[in-house]
């Protein structure tokens, strides 16, 4: 099993809809997680992250974390064209203390 | 814009030579990490610095090497490179070690 897992899509969202993206980790003793946004030719854009069971909002964007489950979300609301990226979820591993990436999800905004 | 800035911007390279890559890590920032991302895929851990010594290593090769200066800023080396090591190479700067901040990458061609 990979360590952190991300369908790899694409995920493609009508403008304005709820665009939902999610990521598996392994190591079941992870604190910490991270989304970040990369557009195509740039480097990656950290967007949020989160170390509490539950929701983080911050204004378009809600991550969620359930550690029972082992799982991460990021939601985004009013989805725009701009918001068309590969979003990678990343995990701060608690076995080893190094942050692992998934290999990214491409969403597609539809206008 | 992180602050975060890396030369060169775009290299070529033939296979068994060596490379020196830098970065100029975000003001107030002492910790600079390394990854390695290839197309298609998340960023590869490839190590961290903290105040000058390494503390943290993926599974890269020892031809992987980097160093921290005392203002901060890092060089990757790498020697006797491959076809294989023609990525994005990606520094990033941390206040806490944790949540990473990127600067713009390396594109690595190696022929």
């Amino acid at each position: 099993q990979k360590e952190v897992e991300q369908n790899s899509g694409p995920l493609s969202v009508p403008e304005g809809a709820i665009a939902s993206l999610n990521c598996t980790y392994s190591d079941r003793g992870s604190q910490s997680f991270f989304w970040y946004r990369q557009y195509s030719g740039k480097s990656p854009e950290l967007i949020m992250f989160i170390y509490s069971n539950g929701d983080k909002e911050d204004g378009r964007f809600t991550a969620q974390l359930n550690k029972a489950s082992q799982y991460v979300s990021l939601l985004i609301r009013d989805s725009q064209p701009s918001d068309s990226a590969t979003y990678l979820c990343a995990g701060l591993m608690n076995r080893d203390d190094k942050i692992i990436f998934g290999k990214g999800t491409r969403l597609h905004i539809l206008p | 814009e992180t602050g975060v800035t890396q030369s060169p911007t775009h290299l070529i390279k033939t296979r068994g030579q060596q490379v020196t890559l830098r970065c100029s890590s975000q003001s107030g920032h002492n910790t600079v990490s390394w990854y390695q991302q290839a197309l298609g895929q998340g960023p590869q851990f490839i190590f961290q610095y903290y105040r000058e010594e390494e503390n943290g290593r993926g599974n890269f090769p020892p031809r992987f090497s980097g160093l921290q200066f005392p203002n901060y800023s890092s060089e990757l080396n790498v020697n006797a490179l491959e076809l294989d090591d023609s990525a994005l190479y990606l520094c990033a700067s941390s206040p806490t070690g944790v949540e990473q901040y990127f600067g713009p990458g390396t594109r690595l061609t190696v022929t």
